[in-house]
């Protein structure tokens, strides 16, 4: 079945360091891709998304591409803020399936 | 628009019990979805619906869970003779249509003691 592995975490990096968040996929077809965010006590919400092989999907400063031939959609920013420290999930939806699924996880914090 | 609502948000109850929770989605959206989150792990699928229809039950879950979309609006998640491995945050999710992104409500923080 579809799923979706990210990097292990926890990632720490100081304040304006470069992130990647790694993120791997395995589908039938051609899923959507998404990236969740979830702050300190707050529901999932939606970072950025792609729909087809080659997008970008781009929103406060995070970016990630659709690379259909590495089956991947790593997360970057170009410098991190203490704002950012939060879990970031990868996810996919199947296009055969409609089925949304995450990844485990990948926890970031950014010190000052 | 109000987004996903979840009720209740925190729910203690003693093992055994039966417990229920209600999702009301963002109007329109056809599909919803519900899923389980313990810490430190992603949000992992138990069911989802279009409109009425539950299309996909998790191979994971039980007999004991079971859910519900009466006309296609808002959806209920029963949990029957709870254990302490059911302590767990429960989110639900709508989206418009297939491939479009899902909105999370809140969750419910369920502690089986």
């Amino acid at each position: 079945g579809d799923s979706v592995t990210q990097m292990e975490g926890p990632v720490t990096l100081s304040e304006e360091a470069f992130l990647t968040i790694n993120c791997t996929y395995t589908a039938t077809g051609y899923p959507s891709l998404f990236w969740y965010v979830q702050y300190p006590g707050e529901g999932l919400q939606l970072l950025l998304k792609a729909t087809k092989a080659d997008d970008k999907g781009s929103n406060k400063g995070f970016e990630a591409t659709y690379r259909k031939e590495t089956t991947s959609f790593h997360l970057e920013k170009g410098s991190v803020q203490v704002s950012d420290s939060a879990v970031y999930f990868c996810a996919l939806i199947g296009s055969n399936t409609g089925k949304l699924i995450f990844g485990q996880g990948t926890t970031l914090q950014v010190k000052p | 628009d109000t987004g996903v609502s979840q009720d209740p948000r925190h729910k203690i109850t003693k093992r055994g019990q039966n417990v229920t929770f209600r999702c009301d989605p963002i109007s329109e959206h056809n599909r919803l979805y519900w899923y389980r989150q313990t810490l430190g792990q992603g949000p992992e699928f138990l069911t989802y619906f279009q409109n009425e229809a539950q299309l996909e039950k998790s191979r994971l879950l039980s007999d004991r869970f079971s859910a519900e979309r009466p006309k296609g609006s808002f959806s209920t998640l029963e949990i029957q003779r709870t254990e302490q491995g059911d302590s767990a945050m429960y989110l639900c999710a709508s989206s418009e249509g297939t491939g479009l992104e899902a909105f999370f409500g809140q969750g419910t923080r369920l502690t089986v003691v």
